[in-house]
């Protein structure tokens, strides 16, 4: 079982409608959790960090997190074309040094 | 710079020789990572430095990679003998100190490597 884990996808979502991201974590102590957006041949960058159980909005981007499911989510509201991108899951864990990524879910926004 | 500075970005090697990648963290980050990412794939973790320190070099695929942060600023990964399977992206990141109050990472351009 992989530390982090993702639909690879490939997500086609309608312009305009909600995507849903998941990702599903092993280690039980995890205390910090992000979602980075990846475009192809770009570095990862940070969209959302949250830290605790419930949801975390910011701007059209909504985090949610359950740690007794191990599982956090990231909802992207009035999708955009922009938004077509990788999104990679990644997870501190109770080692409290590195951080994991999942294989990320390649996310498409069809106009 | 503001941001984490690699080099060099793109790098061809034939099989067998040995490959240095440079990473310049931002300034007063105390933490630095390094992570491989092939195609198609989430990025590997390789090791972790705080200052001078290697704390993790768990994700070290063999004994031909070797990374060193002598000064506690910048950092080389180090890859000997390369082979067709070390090509991937070679991304650095670093944090601010407090790393366990939840800060997360922030990542260079990378430097791409392909091994022929």
């Amino acid at each position: 079982q992989k530390e982090v884990e993702q639909n690879s996808g490939p997500l086609s979502v309608p312009e305009g409608a909600i995507a849903s991201l998941n990702c599903t974590y092993s280690d039980r102590g995890s205390q910090s959790f992000f979602w980075y957006r990846q475009y192809s041949g770009k570095s990862p960058e940070l969209i959302m960090s949250i830290y605790s159980n419930g949801d975390k909005e910011d701007g059209r981007f909504t985090a949610q997190l359950n740690k007794a499911s191990q599982y956090v989510s990231l909802l992207i509201r009035d999708s955009q074309p922009s938004d077509s991108a990788t999104y990679l899951c990644a997870v501190r864990g109770s080692s409290a040094s590195k951080i994991i990524f999942g294989s990320g879910t390649r996310l498409s926004i069809r106009p | 710079g503001a941001g984490v500075s690699q080099s060099p970005r793109y790098k061809v090697a034939k099989r067998g020789q040995d490959v240095a990648l440079r990473c310049d963290p931002i300034s007063g980050h105390v933490s630095l990572f390094w992570y491989q990412q092939a195609l198609g794939q989430g990025p590997e973790f390789l090791t972790y430095f705080q200052n001078e320190a290697q704390l993790d070099k768990s994700g070290l695929p063999s004994d031909r990679f070797f990374a060193e942060r002598p000064e506690g600023s910048v950092s080389t990964l180090k890859i000997q003998r390369t082979q067709q399977e070390d090509s991937a992206v070679y991304l650095c990141a670093s944090s601010p100190p407090q790393l366990d109050s939840g800060n997360t990472i922030y990542f260079g351009e990378g430097s791409w490597l392909t091994v022929v």
